[in-house]
């Protein structure tokens, strides 16, 4: 078992609808959570992070976490075509121990 | 608009040859990281530096690779010999790590490496 699980999709949705990307871990000691946006040829940039149990939202994206689940997800809301990426979920335990990346979630916006 | 460099941002070179990338961290982060990307892989760790002292070079093959931080604004990862399968997109990333808390991590643009 991977220790970041994420579906490599592609995943397809129209214009102006949810998006929702998914992604599981497998250490429970697991404290900081991260979402990357990176378009085609780029690097990886931070887009969202969460610590706690719940929802964090920031403009369109909204985090979930659930620990319990050992479960983190992205919504994009009202999806525009300059969204197209791969979302890579990176999970880090507490204290000083590096992060571990997904493989990354292909999301396509069609106009 | 502080931001990490890499060079060179591409370089092709035979098997066997040696390759040097090189990075400059953001000014005042004290933690720095390497990894590798791949279709197949993803991204994976190589290394990582705190304060110029390597915490963790676990992903990286040792008889190959190596990487240092000579200075606090230079880190290098060297490929000595160079083979086929290390052809990837190499980036490194620096952050500022406070006591015990997490940390946001910012992307170098990458050195896309292939060997023939």
């Amino acid at each position: 078992q991977k220790e970041v699980e994420q579906n490599s999709g592609p995943l397809s949705v129209p214009e102006g609808a949810i998006a929702s990307l998914n992604c599981t871990y497998s250490d429970r000691g697991s404290q900081s959570f991260f979402w990357y946006r990176q378009y085609s040829g780029k690097s990886p940039e931070l887009i969202m992070f969460i610590y706690s149990n719940g929802d964090k939202e920031d403009g369109r994206f909204t985090a979930q976490l659930n620990k319990a689940s050992q479960y983190v997800s992205l919504l994009i809301r009202d999806s525009q075509p300059s969204d197209s990426a791969t979302y890579l979920c990176a999970v880090r335990p507490g204290g000083y121990q590096k992060v571990t990346f997904g493989i990354g979630t292909k999301l396509q916006v069609i106009p | 608009d502080a931001r990490v460099t890499q060079t060179p941002r591409h370089k092709v070179t035979e098997m066997g040859q040696e390759v040097t990338m090189r990075c400059q961290p953001i000014l005042g982060h004290n933690t720095v990281f390497w990894y590798r990307q791949t279709m197949m892989q993803g991204l994976e760790l190589l290394a990582y530096f705190r304060n110029r002292a390597p915490l963790d070079d676990s992903g990286m093959p040792k008889d190959r690779f190596s990487a240092e931080m000579p200075d606090a604004t230079l880190a290098t990862l060297k490929i000595q010999p160079s083979e086929p399968r290390d052809s990837a997109v190499y980036f490194c990333a620096s952050g500022l790590v406070v006591g015990g808390g997490s940390y946001e991590q910012y992307f170098g643009p990458g050195t896309r490496l292939t060997v023939t």
